[in-house]
Parts: C-alpha cells; sequence; structure tokens
C-alpha cells in the first residue's frame, strides 16, 4: 500500500518568514509533485521532480522553491511566506520514468495560514 | 498554459439516479486521464483513468469515456449512493487539473 506522509497537517506562519513543507513517500517512486488546492481553483501544480536533485517548474512556482536530496523525501520552501500563499498544499508521487504519465498517490495535506 | 475545464462546479442528484461530469482539455500531448474522488477533509484517490488508446473504460458502477478528436472525457456514475459524496476531479497528462466537481447524492 502506497504511504506519502506530510510532516505537519496545519501550519500557522507570519508574513516574511521562511517555511518548510515536507513530504515523504516509501514506494521508491521516482516522481513526486507539489500542488496547492484553492476552492474553485482544483489542484494547481506548483513544482515537480523526476529524480534525485532534479526539479522542474509547475505551473504556479513564483514565491517557492523545492529540495530533493533523497528519493524519498521531496521539500516545498516558501522563501518569504505571504498572505495569498495561504493553502492547503498537497504532495504526490508516482511511479515511472520522467515524463511518464501515470497515477498519483497523494498525501494528506497540510493546510498552511499566513498571518 | 495548458488547461482542463470541467463542469458543472455542483451537481445534485438523488440516491440511484446517475452523475455525469465532463471535462474538455486543450493539450494535444495528453495521453492519461484519471478521475480523483475527495472526500471531506481526506487526500484524493484515483477512482478510474483511461488512456488514449482506449475509448470507454468501466469499473463496476463508475465508468468514463473519451474523445480524442473533440479532447474531451467525461465520468459516468450509476445507481448513485450518499458515500459518492464528494469532490471529484478530473485531470489530463495527470497533472492538470479540473476544478472540481461537488457531487451531492440525496438519500
Amino acid at each position: 500500500d502506497v504511504k506519502v506522509t506530510q510532516s505537519s497537517r496545519y501550519l500557522v506562519k507570519r508574513t516574511g518568514e521562511k517555511v518548510f513543507l515536507e513530504c515523504v513517500q516509501d514506494m521508491d517512486h521516482e516522481n513526486m509533485f507539489w500542488y496547492r488546492q484553492d476552492p474553485g481553483l482544483g489542484l494547481r501544480l506548483i513544482y515537480f521532480s523526476y529524480d534525485v536533485k532534479m526539479k522542474e517548474k509547475g505551473d504556479i512556482p513564483e514565491g517557492y522553491s523545492v529540495s530533493r536530496e533523497k528519493k524519498e523525501r521531496f521539500s516545498l520552501i516558501l522563501e518569504s511566506a505571504s498572505t495569498n500563499q495561504t493553502s492547503m498544499y498537497l504532495c504526490a508521487s508516482s511511479w515511472g520514468l520522467a515524463g511518464a504519465q501515470e497515477t498519483q498517490y497523494f498525501g494528506p495535506g497540510t493546510r498552511l495560514l499566513v498571518l | 498554459g495548458e488547461n482542463v475545464e470541467q463542469h458543472p462546479s455542483t451537481l445534485s442528484v438523488q440516491e440511484g439516479d446517475s452523475a455525469v461530469i465532463k471535462c474538455t482539455y486543450s493539450d494535444s500531448a495528453s495521453n492519461y486521464f484519471p478521475w480523483y474522488k475527495q472526500e471531506l477533509g481526506k487526500r484524493p484517490q484515483l477512482i478510474i483513468d483511461i488512456r488514449s488508446n482506449v475509448g470507454e473504460k468501466k469499473d463496476q458502477r463508475i465508468a468514463v469515456t473519451l474523445n480524442k478528436t473533440a479532447k474531451h472525457f467525461s465520468l459516468h456514475i450509476t445507481e448513485t449512493q450518499p458515500e459518492d459524496s464528494a469532490v471529484y476531479f478530473c485531470a489530463a497528462r495527470g497533472t492538470i487539473f479540473g476544478a472540481g466537481t461537488r457531487l451531492f447524492v440525496k438519500a
């Protein structure tokens, strides 16, 4: 059974703080993804990674960066949190070679509030 | 950029009726079209998917149809039950999601 975990379910941060969201998967998946989910907008891709130390921008990368030092772990970093980054953040992973379009397995999400 | 349009945004049906959700995509390179169900407070989970070499796929009460020429695909749920109430998301390429459809099934 695929397991994707995220470091926090709820997080409250102040404007300007540096925020780290961590995601870990235990299925040896090559691909990992970060999305944000907002009402009426669905899931929007922030960044993804096809391999260790590799990253690609998604549709809304501004204000975010990522790190993938190990295959099982993918971190999302908000360099200087702003109120418009208040959202639900979902991590996902999938198997397959780079570019493969495959089923994604999601983590439980982190609800981030930036004050 | 590439996008997926999903309709309707809200759908309310009586238990036992059918529900249909439609999505239109723009990226011709898309060849994988999953549907995810997200119950309140939970993570999205795959319920069915289809690849571009197939026109229709069925799994018990759930079916998906794909029209690659017209670039649209649909989710069909028959004999709906209250536990089908959730938000449903379509996606193209696996990473371009629609805005979601909130389905209410009234007992």
